[in-house]
């Protein structure tokens, strides 16, 4: 099974600032990654897919990036509402996997 | 609008067995493969099963392979999970989510908002 790793597990920023968070995979999953956010008792919610592409209605201050094993979602100036768990997840091959997260918080 | 809605979790033994179901409205049903997704509490995000739009094809991780079974009714536009010989590792929300088209094994948008599964004597 692909194993995805994310960094850092938890990510401490103000308002306004950049954050760029890390995906990496066991191996190429070429470009068939997705990244979803998830906030305290909430469900999940697709921000981005196949590396790059912006899902319908998310912000432009999201954005993907990467390819093969190494991947970016970058938030170009949190806003109070991006302050969540952040996860990756591959489909290139079965089983469908996800990474462990990393956590948005308010620095 | 499109809407998945979670129903059937519950307090469960060991050893027991429990059906979820996921009612989906605003869309062609048969038109979109779907899954299950599950968090343990505090934990992260795992993959449990998908079907296809036909539900032709079934996939299953193989931590609940022989013990889950997914399955569609697309006359009533309702996704099913029947689970069998829970155990404590079983205890998480179960998460409904559609995938882009028929097949199986895209990216999962959109998401129900969960059914607690809690597996205890």
């Amino acid at each position: 099974e692909i194993v995805l790793t994310q960094s850092p597990a938890t990510l401490s920023l103000s308002p306004g600032e950049r954050a760029t968070l890390s995906c990496r995979a066991s191996q190429s999953v070429s470009s068939y990654l997705a990244w979803y956010q998830q906030k305290p008792g909430q469900a999940p919610r697709l921000l981005i897919y196949e590396a790059s592409n912006r899902a319908s209605g998310i912000p432009a201050r999201f954005s993907g990036s990467g390819s093969g094993t190494d991947f970016t979602l970058t938030i170009s100036s949190l806003e109070p509402e991006d302050f969540a768990v952040y996860y990756c997840q591959q489909r290139s091959l079965w089983p469908l996997t996800f990474g462990g997260g990393t956590k948005v918080d308010i620095k | 609008e499109v809407q998945l809605l979670e129903s059937g979790g519950d307090l469960v033994q060991p050893g027991g067995s429990l059906r979820l179901s996921c009612a989906a409205s605003g869309f062609t049903f048969s038109n979109y493969a779907m899954s299950w997704v599950r968090q343990a509490p505090g934990k992260g995000l795992e993959w449990v099963t998908s079907i296809s739009g036909s539900a032709d094809a079934t996939y299953y991780a193989d931590s609940v392979r022989g013990r889950f079974t997914i399955s569609r009714d697309n006359s009533k536009n309702t996704l099913s999970l029947q689970l069998n010989s829970l155990s404590a590792d079983d205890t998480a929300v179960y998460y409904c989510a559609r995938h882009p088209g028929i097949i199986a094994g895209k990216w999962f948008d959109p998401w129900g908002q969960g059914t607690l599964v809690t597996v205890s004597s």
